[in-house]
């Protein structure tokens, strides 16, 4: 089944401790991308990925990190989460930058 | 700059009525593309349709069918026959060849409550 996978799908954790939400699809898409959604601010990119090794910034980059080393798989580090990215975190893969996204089922984020 | 409105934050129906979610969208780009996501309870995105700024021709799809107007720059979403199965958020979007990548620019969404 073609899918976008995310893990875990509900995470607690406390400030400053550094924690990597994975992102994986299995269609052999090149655009990746990860969006942050919050009440009243809606759905907005994080960072987004054009192919291997090649990534860029978003609306919202500040405190994330992303990498790229395989096509298939996208992780997001928050290298020291703070409350404020308490959020639910979307992943997207589309065939290329033109085509739809598809997302993956989200992972719930609090940070105490 | 790229900017979707989805002005009905909330709306409510008895099933079996047709609903219709408005979406007005900004752009500068003369190619672009929209579509439209369903969020249900349980949380995730789902697609549901993606049209292009060159095909202007309205897509029905069992019982949701869509309005695109360019005149207008709306993408109206239409349900027919709601059922509680609907219930959700649905979200319409754009992404356009401005920034040089595909970055989609959501609107704020509308709960659509079915209610038996």
């Amino acid at each position: 089944e073609a899918q976008v996978t995310q893990n875990p799908r509900y995470l607690i954790t406390v400030t400053g401790k550094k924690l990597t939400v994975t992102c994986s699809q299995n269609m052999n898409h090149e655009y990746m991308s990860w969006y942050r959604q919050d009440p009243g601010l809606g759905l907005r990119q994080i960072y987004y990925s054009m192919n291997v090794e090649v990534t860029d910034k978003g609306d919202v980059p500040e405190g994330y990190k992303v990498s790229r080393k395989e096509k298939r798989n996208f992780p997001l580090i928050l290298e020291s989460p703070s409350p404020n990215q308490t959020s639910l975190y979307f992943c997207a893969s589309s065939r290329d930058r033109r085509e739809t996204q598809y997302f993956g089922p989200g992972t719930r984020l609090l940070v105490l | 700059a790229q900017k979707v409105t989805q002005a009905q934050t909330e709306i409510s129906v008895v099933e079996k009525e047709d609903v219709t979610l408005d979406c007005v969208y900004e752009t500068r780009d003369t190619t672009y593309y929209l579509f439209w996501y369903k969020q249900p309870p349980s949380g995730e995105l789902v697609f549901l349709i993606r049209r292009n700024s060159f095909d202007e021709q309205n897509e029905i799809s069992g019982r949701y069918s869509w309005n695109f107007q360019k005149s207008t720059s709306s993408f109206n979403f239409t349900i027919t026959a709601s059922q509680v199965v609907d219930s959700a958020v649905y979200f319409c979007a754009l992404s356009d060849s401005i920034q040089g990548a595909q970055k989609l620019v959501f609107g704020q969404g509308t709960r659509l409550t079915i209610n038996p």
